[in-house]
C-alpha cells in the first residue's frame, strides 16, 4: 500500500493567514493526489483534485501544489468557514489511501 | 447532482455480519462511475474500504479482504457492502461515494455517513 503522510497534524491560525498543510506519499503517485475538507460531523468534501484542480464551487484561496511524491495544500487568506480537517488522497492506486488528517484550528 | 444515502443496522453484534446498501439518485448506477466505501472510526481519519464498477468488477483493501463482498444491483440502482466477522474495530461511520472520471478516477460525491456500532 501507498502511504500518505501528513503534516502537521493540527495547527493553530487565525482569520487572514496563510496556512500551507503538506502531504508526503510513500512512493511517487503522479499528479493523483487530492484534498478533502470535512468538519465536524459530515462527510469529506473535494476540494482538489489531480494535485491542482479546484472542484466546482470551491472557493480560489484553496491551490495545491507538488508532484510525484510531495504535495501541498495552502490557504492563502483563512476564513471562518475553513476551520475543519483536511485530509490527502491518492487515487494512483488501490487501496486508495488517506493521510492522517491535519485539524485547522483557532 | 448525483446523490447518495447509505442505510443498514446501526447496530451489529461482534463476530456478525455488517450489511449496507447505498441507494443512488440523480444518475444511473451503470454509468462511468466507480462506486466505494469508506469508513471513519469515531475521532480518527478516513479508511478506503473498498470499490465496485457496474460491472462487478471490485477492489477491496487488502487489510480488509477476506472479510468483504461488494455487489450491485442495476435494477434498483444501488450498491451494498458486507463485512464479515466483526469486532469492535469496525465500529466506524461508513460511507458511500462516487468516483468519478475526472482525473482518473476521483472521489468526488459522498453520502451523509451511518454509524455502525459493533457490540453485543
Amino acid at each position: 500500500d501507498i502511504q500518505m503522510t501528513q503534516s502537521p497534524s493540527s495547527l493553530s491560525a487565525s482569520v487572514g493567514d496563510r496556512v500551507t498543510i503538506t502531504c508526503r506519499a510513500s512512493q511517487s503517485i503522479s499528479s493523483y493526489l487530492n484534498w478533502y475538507q470535512q468538519k465536524a460531523g459530515k462527510a469529506p468534501k473535494l476540494l482538489i483534485y489531480g494535485v491542482s484542480y479546484l472542484q466546482s464551487g470551491v472557493p480560489s484561496r484553496f491551490s495545491g501544489s507538488g508532484s510525484w511524491t510531495d504535495f501541498a495544500l495552502t490557504i492563502s487568506s483563512l476564513q471562518a468557514e475553513d476551520f475543519a480537517t483536511y485530509y490527502c488522497q491518492q487515487s494512483y492506486s488501490p487501496p486508495q489511501t488517506f493521510g492522517q488528517g491535519t485539524k485547522v484550528e483557532i | 447532482q448525483v446523490q447518495l444515502q447509505e442505510s443498514g443496522p446501526g447496530l451489529v453484534k461482534p463476530s456478525g455480519t455488517l450489511s449496507l446498501t447505498c441507494v443512488v439518485s440523480g444518475g444511473s448506477i451503470s454509468s462511468d462511475n466507480w462506486w466505494s466505501w469508506v469508513r471513519q472510526p469515531p475521532g480518527k481519519g478516513l479508511e478506503w474500504i473498498g470499490e465496485i464498477y457496474h460491472s462487478g468488477t471490485t477492489n477491496y483493501n487488502p487489510s480488509l479482504r477476506g472479510r468483504i463482498t461488494m455487489s450491485v444491483d442495476k435494477s434498483k440502482n444501488q450498491f451494498s457492502l458486507i463485512l464479515s466477522s466483526v469486532t469492535a474495530a469496525d465500529t466506524a461511520v461508513y460511507y458511500c461515494a462516487k468516483s468519478g472520471n475526472i482525473f482518473g478516477y476521483v472521489t468526488d460525491s459522498w453520502g451523509q455517513g451511518t454509524l455502525v456500532t459493533v457490540s453485543s
